[in-house]
């Protein structure tokens, strides 16, 4: 199961502008976290997000969190080729046992040279 | 940092040959383990829940006897592709996470190709 969506599907821009991706999910959540796949590989864990926050940075990155609106946004700044990658969002939601984190359906960012 | 290893990193095998991929945590007890099925362009899906000592939780329109997950010790859960065909085909992630915290560790995924 997926738990929300992400916009868009697909960015492609320019070195050096910034990307912003959102991300909206269905219940309530725990925290929300950002990961970045490059192609074909693991995941990398960017950023996680609580509940009770609204904002945080880390680096060349920030994130967003509205939960009044079920929706996250992840900022890249002054964004470089290597940031060229696919970035999920992922909700950790409660169940019997604990929890498990569930992802959404990706951004597709591509950095131009 | 946690480190969770997969293997193998990526298997070949024949329609109808079972398959077993190996999740291991390296430097922490989990728990918990999850397995998680990524189709090309995807995002993760979620396929099951493991517990240690315990039967695997499953997602709704995942075969249990088609994927058998073992979670044996604390450091080790595994997943059986049985019979695989080609649309078994893809990229498993497993991850794990100590005790009941919030955070998991992913593994760097293991690519199955069915011939």
């Amino acid at each position: 199961s997926q738990q929300g969506e992400e916009d868009p599907q697909a960015l492609s821009i320019q070195e050096g502008e910034n990307a912003t991706m959102n991300c909206s999910y269905k219940t309530s959540i725990n925290n929300l976290q950002w990961y970045r796949q490059n192609s074909g590989r693991g995941l990398v864990h960017l950023i996680l997000i609580r509940s009770n926050e609204r904002e945080k940075h880390s680096g060349r990155l920030r994130v967003t969190l509205d939960t009044s609106k079920k929706s996250s946004s992840l900022l890249i700044t002054a964004s470089r080729a290597a940031d060229t990658a696919s970035y999920f969002c992922a909700t950790a939601l409660l169940n019997t046992g604990g929890f498990k984190t569930i992802f959404g359906a990706g951004t597709r960012l591509f950095v131009k040279a | 940092g946690a480190v969770v290893s997969q293997h193998p990193s990526w298997v070949i095998c024949k329609s109808g040959t079972s398959v077993k991929i190996e999740c291991r945590s390296l430097d922490f007890q989990a728990t918990t383990m999850f397995w998680y099925r990524q189709f090309p362009k995807q995002s993760l899906m979620l396929m099951a829940t493991s517990n240690e000592g315990s039967k695997a939780t499953y997602e709704q329109g995942v075969e249990k006897d088609k994927f058998l997950i073992n979670h044996a010790s604390l450091t080790l859960s595994t997943l059986t592709v049985t019979s695989a065909h080609p649309e078994d085909s893809s990229f498993y992630i497993c991850s794990a996470r100590p005790g009941r915290k919030e955070t998991q560790y992913f593994g760097p995924g293991t690519r199955l190709l069915v011939l």
